[in-house]
């Protein structure tokens, strides 16, 4: 089946690490990956999108990967701060439709 | 440019009852998807219209239907209410096939 996978598990990071974040996705073959930050009570809000042909993007600390032959996505931020704390979700898009599949997040701490 | 806008912020409705959401998509979006979302389930897609057709739909029941208008807002509806329908409901609105934007979404509690 279909399916793709956050760590369900809330990660704690200590402030100015490195937050990696990690999706997985099985038998679907996306056009495009992104990623979104969500906080309590609010909307998704766009971060960072990735295409099938890339490995590597990258937007102030954020960086995100793409490895389609893993099928996997990582999502990392560089000097981590509080308020980095969030729910990070990826959703994969295909060509063929344009409906968004989405992950159902990792919560994120960051502890000063 | 305005963002999504969905209201009402804030819904208490009784079960059996009827409800219905409504979200205007940023200026030129054609695409409005709706989604629920509980704690623990994550997004879940209900449907998404473009230029007045629903092009895509989600595993939910009759009961949830939806429509979009000629200026692109958009309505999702909700019939005979459930206890288990209480959610957070969620618009994005987007141009092409890049990023959605959301609006900060309509919180239903039915009792």
């Amino acid at each position: 089946s279909q399916k793709i996978e956050q760590n369900s598990e809330a990660l704690n990071i200590q402030e100015g690490k490195t937050a990696t974040l990690t999706c997985n996705y099985t038998n679907y073959s996306p056009a495009y990956l992104q990623w979104y930050r969500q906080d309590p009570g609010r909307g998704p809000v766009f971060l960072l999108l990735i295409r099938e042909n890339e490995k590597e993007k990258r937007k102030e600390r954020l960086k995100v990967t793409f490895d389609t032959t893993l099928k996997q996505s990582l999502f990392h931020i560089t000097a981590s701060q509080p308020a980095d704390s969030a729910t990070y979700l990826c959703a994969l898009a295909m060509d063929s439709n344009y409906q968004l599949i989405w992950g159902a997040g990792t919560k994120l701490i960051i502890k000063p | 440019k305005a963002g999504v806008t969905q209201t009402p912020r804030y819904l208490i409705k009784t079960r059996g009852q009827q409800v219905t959401l409504s979200c205007s998509p940023i200026s030129g979006h054609r695409s409005v998807s709706w989604y629920q979302q509980t704690p623990g389930q994550g997004l879940q897609f209900l449907f998404e219209y473009f230029s007045e057709t629903q092009r895509n739909k989600g595993n939910f029941p009759g009961r949830f239907s939806g429509r979009q208008f000629s200026n692109s807002r958009s309505e999702m509806n909700v019939s005979t209410l459930e206890l288990g329908d209480s959610a957070l409901y969620l618009c994005a609105s987007s141009s092409s096939y890049t990023e959605a934007f959301f609006g900060q979404g309509t919180r239903l509690t039915v009792v």
